[in-house]
């Protein structure tokens, strides 16, 4: 059984950064592509980007790309998001999801990291 | 580019709600569908327009039509009240997401 574990809700001040892992079981993880999506309350989901699980390499979207570091861990199966410079616009719940095969989708969806960046 | 969806739709139970996403991108990339109910993370529904990942009833189909792509549930049902967003890919391996629409089931 696929499973997609994320750690838990984060309190952050602004300026700080904050690092989300993203943990699979149950399928070959260097094979996918880890994606990011963050939604802040009551808003739509927001696409922050994706590192390939099996070569490291990433893309990000143009809105994080300045502050945002995707990385990974094989032999944990476990991918890392960090965001830093962190505002109260960045206040949201963030998503991790795995694209097991090109143009099939997100397909597997972690449970949600809720960042909170407040004074 | 951007994804653009209907905020709401309003259906009652055993009829047919379709809800649409326009960008000028749909032309030439899939669409993609997600289901995401309060407090839960989204779940696929449809990809490459039309297709059904396992699992997901037959009454949710998808389709397109140029820069235009619909969903449409057909006989809803009480528990397919939730918000909708469609999902693209831009030229330069970049994703968006649409707008989202809440479906309401009367």
């Amino acid at each position: 059984q696929v499973q997609i574990v994320q750690s838990g809700a984060e309190v952050r001040k602004p300026g700080a950064s904050v690092k989300v892992s993203c943990k699979a079981s149950g399928h070959t993880f260097p094979r996918y592509a880890v994606h990011w999506v963050r939604q802040a309350p009551g808003q739509s989901l927001e696409w922050m980007g994706y590192v390939n699980a099996g070569t490291g390499n990433t893309k990000y979207s143009q809105e994080f790309q300045a502050r945002v570091t995707f990385t990974r861990d094989t032999s944990a199966s476990t991918a890392y998001m960090e965001l830093g410079s962190l505002t109260s616009k960045d206040t949201a719940v963030y998503y991790c999801a795995t694209e097991r095969q090109h143009d099939y989708g997100f397909d597997y969806w972690g449970q949600g990291t809720l960042v909170i960046v407040s004074s | 580019y951007d994804l653009t969806q209907p905020p709401s739709v309003s259906v009652s139970p055993g009829q047919t709600a379709r809800i649409t996403c326009s960008g000028d991108g749909l032309v030439n990339q899939y669409a993609y569908w997600y289901q995401q109910k309060p407090g839960q993370a989204p779940v696929l529904i449809i990809y490459k327009d039309k297709e059904r990942p396992s699992g997901i009833p037959k009454r949710f189909s998808g389709s397109s039509s140029g820069t235009t792509v619909t969903l449409t549930i057909s006989g809803v049902q009480a528990e397919d009240e939730a918000d909708y967003y469609c999902q693209s890919a831009d030229t330069d391996g970049s994703y968006v997401f649409g707008t989202g629409t809440k479906v309401t089931v009367l």
